[in-house]
């Protein structure tokens, strides 16, 4: 089957670092994606990785691992603006993107 | 023009009416979507068209049809619906199917 997992929920203080993990195990990959979504919102594209290694844009940074299935969006100096579900996507081998649950970010003062 | 647009932003509907949603990306994207989204889950693939075509329906009951009347307008039209349908209706666009997808604002639909 197709899986993928993330924290349910975390939570992090203003200006701080926070990591969120995604694991995942799919039939084929074709890149994995990273969206915010505030409440109530629509899903925001932040981020695709489809080789190993680090991409960083502005305050937020992907990794990807495709040997251990594994990925993490690290944002740096969190803004309370950052408080947010952010959702990791993958690529199947049918182009179909499988969602995790998502991982709802509370950013306290 | 980057945005997807989606029309309306809400709607309540009976069980016996037929509505339709909209939604139009100008941005020269080949592959538009519809997703559902119940609260605190993540969205769920309903229907994928790829230049115009739609290429997966994902077994969604037929009181949910799609229209793609050409590459930068996709319609949703709705038909007997049940309150279980009740969700944010959310359509997204991509340059292909490879690329990352970008969504509209969606249509919160209340079922009543």
């Amino acid at each position: 089957g197709q899986n993928i997992d993330q924290p349910t929920e975390m939570t992090a203080t203003e200006g701080a670092i926070v990591q969120i993990n995604c694991t995942y195990q799919t039939s084929g990959f074709n890149g994995l994606f990273w969206y915010q979504q505030h409440a109530g919102e629509a899903p925001t594209f932040l981020s695709y990785n489809v080789l190993d290694g680090l991409e960083e844009k502005g305050r937020f940074s992907s990794f990807l691992s495709r040997s251990k299935g594994y990925s993490y969006l690290l944002l740096k100096e969190l803004q309370m603006k950052d408080s947010a579900s952010y959702l990791c996507a993958v690529m199947d081998s049918n182009y179909q993107l499988i969602w995790g649950a998502g991982t709802k970010l509370i950013i306290k003062p | 023009d980057t945005e997807v647009t989606q029309t309306p932003k809400h709607l309540v509907m009976g069980m016996t009416n037929k509505k339709s949603l909209k939604c139009e990306q100008h941005m020269g994207h080949r592959a538009m979507y519809w997703y559902k989204q119940k609260a605190k889950k993540p969205p769920e693939l309903m229907f994928v068209y790829s230049y115009e075509k739609l290429s997966i329906n994902e077994s969604v009951p037929s009181r949910f049809s799609p229209e793609c009347p050409n590459s930068s307008l996709l319609n949703l039209h709705l038909h007997a619906l049940q309150p279980e349908d009740s969700a944010l209706y959310l359509c997204a666009s991509s340059p292909s199917e490879v690329y990352e997808q970008y969504f509209g604002p969606g249509t919160r639909l209340t079922v009543t």
